[in-house]
């Protein structure tokens, strides 16, 4: 089965620079990916995904990279804001697989310092 | 637009009682419906699936149970909680389960 999994527990941060975390997975059959933003006592929120067609994908402050090659992506958060800390974590599937869902890493903690 | 809609929030129930959580999806048909487990500071732990009415397949064998009335509703139950029960409990839509309800804080005691 694949492992999903995070390099940081925790990452912290100045108000207004970048912000990058990491995620690597062990199944090179998995073919999409999603980032999830999850703030205390609520449901993960869908922020980012990527196919393994690409290998970068922009969206509003955030940008997802994949490196299929060392079977690495990362979410860049631009100018982080106070309402950036939460945990984000990835998770992958293999598209063509069936319903099981999605393997989940456990988290990086972002926190922002003032 | 697809929504999802978990109730209730936060729940305290005693050992040995029962337990029913309801997940409802509005805007699609015939999604594939999950419940996932999150305990703290662990990832999330799939505990059913469905990809159906009445179609049910179960990841942990554990003392929960799903069930599958309606197209877009999705129930966690259980005849008797123990207290390794206690967790958050979140049911998600989509074709992997990449969209997620609010969640369910239950604690036994």
């Amino acid at each position: 089965g694949e492992s999903v999994g995070l390099h940081l527990p925790t990452l912290s941060v100045q108000e207004g620079d970048n912000s990058i975390i990491n995620c690597a997975y062990s199944n090179s059959a998995s073919d999409y990916f999603i980032w999830y933003k999850q703030e205390s006592g609520k449901g993960p929120q869908f922020i980012i995904d990527i196919r393994s067609n690409m290998d970068k994908r922009q969206g509003q402050r955030v940008t997802v990279l994949l490196n299929k090659t060392v079977k690495h992506l990362s979410l860049q958060i631009a100018a982080t804001q106070p309402g950036d800390s939460a945990v984000y974590f990835c998770a992958g599937a293999y598209s063509g697989g069936g319903a099981d869902g999605l393997t989940f890493g456990k988290g990086t903690h972002l926190i922002i310092q003032p | 637009s697809q929504t999802i809609h978990q109730w209730p929030a936060t729940l305290v129930q005693p050992v040995g009682s029962p337990l029913s959580l309801e997940c409802t999806v509005e805007g699609t048909s015939n999604p594939n419906l999950y419940w996932y487990r999150q305990a703290a500071g662990r990832g999330l732990q799939l505990l059913f699936y469905s990809v159906g009415i009445g179609q049910i397949s179960s990841e942990v064998p554990q003392n929960l149970s799903a069930s599958r009335p309606q197209d877009r509703q999705f129930i966690l139950s259980s005849k008797k909680l123990l207290l390794s029960d206690s967790g958050f409990y979140l049911c998600a839509w989509g074709r992997q389960g990449a969209f997620f309800g609010q969640g369910t804080r239950l604690t036994v005691v």
